[in-house]
């Protein structure tokens, strides 16, 4: 079936250097979007895509639908942003559709 | 606004007894989505409504789950006979067409 194929599956970093989490699609997707699960166990949004790339602080996300693949980028990680990171991809085209979801990164941010 | 609600937020039940999950989904959103999470399986789409109508329910396990739309304010993730299974985080999300926004999920044991 879809997939969503997620890496890296785990991630250390020390505070304020930065790394890259990926995701490739086996299909066209329409849109994505990307979470981070905190320690209550809480989704939290960090963007939807249609295309392009979108930023928002020490975080960036770039949607390629054409070469099937998504990336988010972290700057200057703090220790707050310990957490399992999710993409999500919609493949329908039509506005309402299930997300597909990768297995996640959990990422350590260490001192 | 106070988000997708969903309780209770923790349920424990024994091997066969029947759990109802609750949702709330955020108000003027016309989708509601429910998924599970799991260790082994990661985040799974079960189903979803739209405008109160089922729409897909292509992820839910043919016997003992069912999932109802009664009004536009809530929807009912019920599950009979339950199994070890079973066990895991049910999470519904709602939408007014694009991004999809989660609430904290209801952890459901089966003993």
């Amino acid at each position: 079936g879809d997939q969503v194929e997620q890496s890296p599956s785990a991630l250390s970093l020390h505070e304020g250097t930065g790394s890259a989490l990926r995701c490739n699609f086996t299909t066209t997707m329409r849109a994505v979007q990307w979470f981070q699960q905190n320690s209550r166990g809480s989704l939290i949004n960090l963007f939807y895509l249609a295309s392009g790339t979108k930023e928002n602080g020490r975080l960036k996300s770039t949607f390629n639908s054409k070469e099937s693949y998504s990336t988010l980028h972290i700057r200057d990680a703090q220790l707050e942003d310990s957490g399992t990171y999710f993409c999500a991809a919609e493949k329908a085209s039509s506005s309402f559709s299930k997300l597909v979801f990768g297995q996640g990164t959990s990422l350590s941010v260490v001192p | 606004n106070a988000g997708v609600i969903q309780t209770p937020r923790h349920k424990v039940t024994g091997k066969g007894q029947e759990a109802t999950l609750w949702c709330e989904p955020i108000s003027g959103h016309s989708a509601v989505f429910w998924y599970r999470q799991t260790i082994v399986q990661g985040l799974e789409f079960l189903t979803y409504f739209r405008n109160q109508a089922p729409i897909d329910d292509s992820g839910m396990p043919k016997e003992r789950f069912s999932a109802q739309m009664p009004n536009q304010s809530h929807s009912t993730l019920k599950i009979q006979s339950t199994q070890p299974q079973d066990s895991a985080v049910y999470l519904c999300a709602s939408t007014a067409g694009y991004e999809q926004y989660f609430g904290p999920g209801t952890r459901l044991t089966v003993l």
